[in-house]
């Protein structure tokens, strides 16, 4: 496709389960982000993949938290035990060799009853 | 630690009346600074990159400006499809930090026509 694509686009979920968040950047970038937005609050850095070089991570708010980018493409981030204040819009954004100019998917909206 | 502040934090224009948009900052080496709109229900969409004081970009209604400690977004004669939220971010330069970028909260704007 043309853009970045997320899915799923909504997912609502238990405390306490684990849920799965998927990001197909555009293709030929090289830098993948992740963030957060909740409702009020501006977006916050998760983590972000450059190439094969190692993650940063400094933006993972807690161990529950993971995410993994297979062969430079697809990236998943995983949330285990979901707690309510997970609640909100992940968004995914790519962009060529990390130049600032991000490309933003439409996000997957989760909810943890 | 880098920090963008955006002021105000929701701005209601008549159609056709100009304003600006302020955005402040604080950061370990300014690799550059973006601005960004996002409509409801979307993710961000890029508008500008300036890297340096003193710099203008231009784009339909839009002009943004950047000094030392901010950046302003200029709209001038707006319409109602200029409404949405508008974000500035801030990119630390290399050696001072990740190629993360900080956003602010965003500025929401209503035209009324």
């Amino acid at each position: 496709g043309a853009g970045v694509s997320q899915s799923p686009s909504n997912k609502v979920t238990e405390k306490g389960k684990d849920v799965e968040l998927r990001c197909d950047p555009i293709s030929g970038h090289t830098a993948l982000y992740w963030y957060r937005q909740s409702l009020g609050q501006g977006l916050e850095f998760l983590i972000y993949f450059q190439g094969n070089s190692a993650p940063d991570k400094s933006g993972l708010p807690s161990d529950r938290f993971s995410a993994e980018r297979t062969g430079g493409s697809v990236s998943t981030l995983t949330i285990q035990r979901t707690q309510q204040e997970d609640s909100a819009v992940y968004l995914c954004a790519s962009s060529l060799h990390s130049t600032g100019e991000l490309f933003f998917g439409e996000g997957s909206r989760l909810t943890v009853l | 630690e880098d920090q963008v502040t955006q002021s105000p934090e929701a701005l209601r224009l008549q159609e056709g009346e100009s304003s600006s948009l302020n955005c402040s900052y604080t950061v370990s080496g300014l690799r550059g600074l973006f601005w960004y709109r996002q409509d409801p229900g979307k993710g961000p969409e890029f508008l500008f990159t300036l890297y340096s004081a003193g710099e203008e970009k231009e784009k339909e209604r839009l002009k943004a400006t950047l000094t030392k400690k901010e950046s302003f977004l200029h709209i001038t004669a707006p319409k109602p499809e200029d409404s949405a939220t508008y974000l500035c971010a801030v990119q630390a330069s290399p050696g001072a930090g990740s190629y993360q970028l900080t956003f602010g909260k965003g500025t929401k704007l209503s035209v009324i026509p």
